[in-house]
């Protein structure tokens, strides 16, 4: 059984930086794309990032410049670098199996908190 | 940038009913490239069906989905008390690579 689980969020101020992890097992993690996606009371579900399976990562616009997303497959763990945060990035950060364009499944999520 | 619209925005219904909800999309998508998720308080978004029509796995059969170009379909035979949360479709495109549309919240009248 595939299983996905996150870590790393917590409370962050305005600026500052935060690294989300997320280990994943029951697949060769190397074969596949992952995938971030947060999800806000106010804007609901929106795709973060992507990293394909030889490393290629591709990022929402509200995020370039800041985010960084990597992997190490010999870990089976998925990474993501926040910084320069602001209040906008206060959301539940889930990552999940990018699966032939779908997410399946997901992680439970890491809630990251950006407050003064 | 593709915008999807879900509607209506909350579905109230009993146990047994038939729900249908609609997912539009700004611009056409293709059929291959369209998927609903089911979510319940305090979890993770769970995968329903993907390229617009087929159940992924596990999912129920009272589960289906329809459509084509702008316009698609989740439609819940009967509703069982499981059933009630909120429903999203999500469409892979150019930029964003992905997104989603705001959700269809299921709940019990």
């Amino acid at each position: 059984q595939v299983h996905l689980v996150e870590s790393g969020g917590g409370l962050v101020k305005p600026g500052g930086s935060l690294r989300l992890s997320c280990a994943v097992s029951g697949l060769t993690f190397g074969d596949w794309y992952m995938a971030w996606i947060r999800q806000t009371p106010g804007k609901g579900l929106e795709w973060v990032s992507h990293i394909t399976s030889s490393g290629d990562a591709t990022y929402a616009d509200s995020v370039k410049g800041r985010f960084a997303v990597s992997r190490d497959n010999a870990r089976d763990s998925l990474y993501l670098q926040m910084n320069s945060l602001t209040a906008e990035d206060t959301a539940v950060y889930f990552c999940a199996r990018e699966y032939y364009k779908r997410f399946d499944p997901w992680g439970q999520g890491t809630l990251v908190t950006v407050s003064s | 940038e593709i915008v999807l619209t879900q509607s209506p925005g909350t579905l109230s219904l009993s146990p047994g009913d038939r729900a249908t909800l609609s997912c539009r999309a700004s611009q056409s998508v293709s059929s291959s490239n369209l998927a609903w998720y089911q979510q319940k308080p305090g979890q993770a978004p769970r995968l329903l069906i993907y390229g617009a029509s087929s159940r992924a796995y596990g999912i129920p059969d009272r589960f289906s989905g329809s459509g084509s170009g702008t316009d698609f379909t989740l439609t819940i035979s009967r509703l069982e008390p499981e059933d009630f949360a909120v429903y999203y479709c999500q469409q892979y495109g150019s930029s964003p690579l992905f997104s989603f549309g705001p959700g269809t919240k299921v709940d019990i009248k």
